[in-house]
Parts: C-alpha cells; structure tokens; sequence
C-alpha cells in the first residue's frame, strides 16, 4: 500500500536559518512520482516540483532544494536562508504509475519562520 | 499551467440548508478531485472523476455528492448542511497521468 509520512508536525525556525522537512514514502511500485507543495495562510495549495522514481539526482531552485534518496525512501526538502513568506504548511505527496489517478499525501508540516 | 477556479471563496450558511460549491478548470483535463481539508491539517480525498458522467467516492465518508456532465465543471452538493460539514473544501484538476495536481482557491464553509 501507498504511503507519505511527514513525521514533523511543526517546525519553528529564525529567519535566515535553513531548514530540512523530511519525507518518508511507502510504495510497491517501481515507477512512481513525487511532489512537494506549499500551502500558504491563505489556503490554496502550491505545486513546487515533481521528481520521478529514475531521477535521483538531487534538484535547487533559488533557496529551495530537495533531496531524493530511493535507498532510504526519502525525498526530503531544504530551504536554505529562511524568510518569512515561507511560513506555510507543506504537503509531501505520492503517485504510482499503476494507478497514477491517485494521490496519496502526507500529513503535512507546519512551518513558521520568526523574524 | 491549468486554471481552476472555485466559487465562492467563503460561505456562511445555516443548518439544513442546500449548497453546492463550484469548480471549473479551463485547461481540458479529464481527472477532477475534490478534498476536504481542516485549516492547516491533512487533506481527505472525497470525490474524483475520470471524465464526464465518471464520478466515485473517496476516502473520506462524505454526505456530499457531485456530478460531472461537462468536462470542465465539477461541483459538489451539499443535500442539508450540518456544523460537521464546517471546512474547507478543495477542488484539484490533473491532465496527463502523473501530471501534478492544481489547485483551486478553495471555499471556506461554515455552517451555523
């Protein structure tokens, strides 16, 4: 059975400090796919990337990075130098190729950067 | 990148009353989703469509029902609302398998 376990609920961190939410996923398939989105106060969810299970290398965009490690079944994601407006909940999520019209989600992580 | 659009944004209406919030996406897709979510906590899938006249439930038991006659409307109806139903609701559109999912606004419902 598919999986997403985002052990942490909450994190507190001081702007400019980095900060690593963790990812842990359950699947039986080969082919599955990956996502991170952020889900600001105001409510709408934000896609912020997608990684396929043949693609381990790790990926950067501006302050944020994501780590994928299949050995660990981990794709863990990174904000370095924290602001404020990335004070959010984030969503971890899963989807496998077999049936691929299902999402499965994390429970997701509070994130509050204090100024 | 898909557009989707929920209305309305918030809605506060008494018990027993029927609602249906509104979702249309204009980018085509055939699989359309809709969640519930508690500020802040985990989103429970509990309806999806594949395409028009495809509907299934999700997850979550809900009282809710939906329908799905055109390809880019998706509403969900609410027969008598009850304070239990008080959430936010989420309406997701995906084009090609494996595509990520995209997210309208979201209606904020609170039922007195």
């Amino acid at each position: 059975a598919q999986k997403v376990t985002q052990a942490q609920t909450e994190i507190s961190v001081v702007e400019k400090e980095d900060v690593t939410l963790d990812c842990v996923y359950e699947t039986r398939d080969t082919t599955y796919y990956l996502f991170w989105y952020k889900q600001p106060p105001s409510g709408e969810l934000v896609f912020l990337i997608r990684r396929n299970s043949f693609d381990e290398q790790n990926e950067i965009s501006g302050r944020y990075s994501w780590n994928f490690q299949k050995s660990t079944s981990s794709f863990n994601f990174t904000i370095t130098a924290s602001q404020v407006v990335d004070s959010a909940v984030y969503f971890c999520a899963l989807s496998d190729a077999n049936t691929g019209n299902q999402f499965y989600f994390g429970t997701g992580t509070s994130l509050t950067v204090i100024p | 990148e898909a557009d989707i659009y929920q209305t309305p944004r918030y809605l506060v209406i008494g018990t027993g009353k029927k609602i249906t919030l509104e979702c249309s996406q204009t980018m085509g897709h055939d699989k359309m989703y809709w969640y519930q979510q508690d500020p802040g906590m985990e989103l429970h899938l509990i309806h999806y469509s594949y395409g028009v006249n495809s509907t299934e439930k999700g997850d979550l038991s809900s009282e809710s029902t939906v329908s799905r006659i055109r390809t880019e409307h998706f509403p969900l109806t609410l027969e008598s609302a009850r304070p239990s139903h008080t959430s936010q609701y989420l309406c997701a559109s995906r084009g090609r398998l494996n595509s990520p999912l995209h997210f309208g606004n979201g209606t904020r419902l609170t039922v007195t």
